[in-house]
């Protein structure tokens, strides 16, 4: 079955220290993932996804085929990061109706 | 503004008294869905819909029943809800073979 593991509910870092919130995917088709982020007392919005290959507020995400892995990284971790954070899938290209979610993690960046 | 817009925010209801929780979005979009967010199991899909008079079963489809009538809407309604219903809940909209799924505020509901 299709899933997306997030194995951290918690990760707390100190401004400036690198982050790295891993996530791994079970598929054998070819999906297509995301990070969404989830700022306090805010609705659920997109980071960033793989195929566009960009960085967005100093996040990347490589997708690793082998691994089946799709981590998200950021060198120097600022206060303004704590949020939570989804990693997310679709099975379909340009099916964003259909998306399946690991269980979060919560990144707390402490000054 | 483009967004996608949930009512009530907030609903505390008895057990067995039917209730709806009301999305509506102003983009357009075809696909519209529901989630469930509980600690630990992240976001799960309860129903989407690929457009109006098209809606099919997410992963935890039980006690729950939607209706797209019109595009811009989509409700969730709970006939007969309980306890294990209590949950926070997030309607999403995105265009067919769009890059991004819009959410709403979210409905956080408690069955007693």
């Amino acid at each position: 079955a299709q899933r997306v593991t997030q194995p951290e509910k918690l990760l707390s870092v100190f401004k400036g220290a690198p982050v790295e919130l891993k996530c791994n995917y079970s598929y054998s088709g070819s999906p297509e993932l995301f990070w969404y982020v989830q700022y306090s007392r805010q609705r659920l919005q997109l980071l960033l996804r793989h195929i566009s290959r960009e960085s967005i507020k100093g996040f990347t995400a490589d997708l690793n085929k082998g691994e089946t892995s799709f981590h998200l990284k950021k060198p120097f971790a600022q206060e303004e990061d704590s949020a939570m954070y989804y990693c997310a899938l679709s099975m379909e290209a340009g099916n964003t109706g259909k998306l399946i979610f690991g269980q979060g993690t919560t990144l707390q960046v402490k000054p | 503004e483009a967004q996608v817009t949930q009512n009530p925010r907030y609903l505390i209801t008895v057990t067995g008294k039917k209730l709806t929780v009301t999305c509506s979005q102003n983009m357009n979009h075809e696909y519209m869905s529901w989630y469930r967010q509980d600690p630990g199991l992240g976001l799960r899909q309860i129903y989407y819909s690929m457009n109006v008079e098209v809606t099919d079963k997410g992963d935890v489809p039980e006690g729950y029943k939607v209706s797209r009538k019109e595009k811009r809407n989509f409700p969730l309604i709970l006939e007969s809800p309980s306890p294990n219903q209590t949950s926070l809940y997030f309607c999403a909209s995105s265009f067919i073979g769009g890059t991004e799924a819009f959410f709403g505020q979210g409905t956080r509901l408690t069955v007693v």
